[in-house]
């Protein structure tokens, strides 16, 4: 198994420009989320899934979207591309409510 | 939402036993203890977690106090990869999934 593979690794992006970060897992997990960590921060959660075609809001939404049309991918959209969303983003998956989560190894983005 | 207190950084040397201490004093009776760990910007990495039991696995041994408001994770011979930020987290729940917030951690550092 390859766990939770995130891509890319590293972008940089001007400001108003939009993209999409990858996120998919082989581990058949019914719950995915995206966090973003600022430098010398903790992680704060974005968005999080259930299950395929459920989605919902963390703790800071603003500036994003995500949609889960199968249980392996959840894909995270930036929209017009901001200097606060730099960042890196982890996502991450795991099997039920209270079983471990298993992370991804980020996205540095870079909006200049 | 019950928070977690945590030092902001320990040094231990290596091959001595690292103990991670977590305040939680309001967690409720059916929160869990969670433990992660972030080794130099990598994802984090699931470690153990418990309920009201103490928990062993071959990385940690997770020592919760009986009236619940604090724990200790244990690592029992420290290496140097060891050296990490490592999470003291209560599970939010909720209907939805399982929300993993995190808070700032505690910098160990293991020294030769």
């Amino acid at each position: 198994n390859a766990g939770v593979t995130q891509t890319p690794k590293f972008r940089i992006l001007k400001i108003g420009q939009s993209m999409t970060l990858q996120c998919t897992q082989d581990m058949n997990h019914n719950y995915m989320y995206w966090y973003r960590q600022d430098p010398g921060m903790g992680l704060k959660l974005i968005y999080y899934s259930v299950g395929a075609g459920i989605t919902d809001k963390g703790e800071v939404p603003n500036g994003y979207n995500v949609s889960r049309s199968t249980t392996e991918d959840f894909p995270l959209r930036l929209e017009l591309a901001a200097p606060s969303q730099t960042s890196v983003y982890f996502c991450a998956s795991s099997y039920g409510p209270t079983t471990e989560a298993f992370f991804g190894q980020g996205t540095r983005l870079t909006v200049v | 939402d019950a928070k977690t207190t945590q030092p902001p950084s320990m040094d231990c040397a290596e091959g001595r036993a690292a103990n991670l201490p977590c305040n939680h004093s309001t967690i409720s009776g059916n929160e869990y203890v969670y433990w992660y760990r972030q080794i130099h910007s990598q994802g984090p990495q699931y470690i153990i977690h418990g309920l009201k039991n103490n928990e062993t696995n071959e990385m940690a041994s997770l020592i919760i106090t009986e009236d619940r408001k604090s724990s200790t994770l244990i690592l029992p011979h420290a290496t140097l990869r060891d050296t990490a930020v490592y999470y003291c987290i209560v599970r939010v729940r909720n209907n939805a999934g399982n929300m993993l917030t995190f808070g700032g951690g505690t910098r160990l550092m293991v020294k030769p």
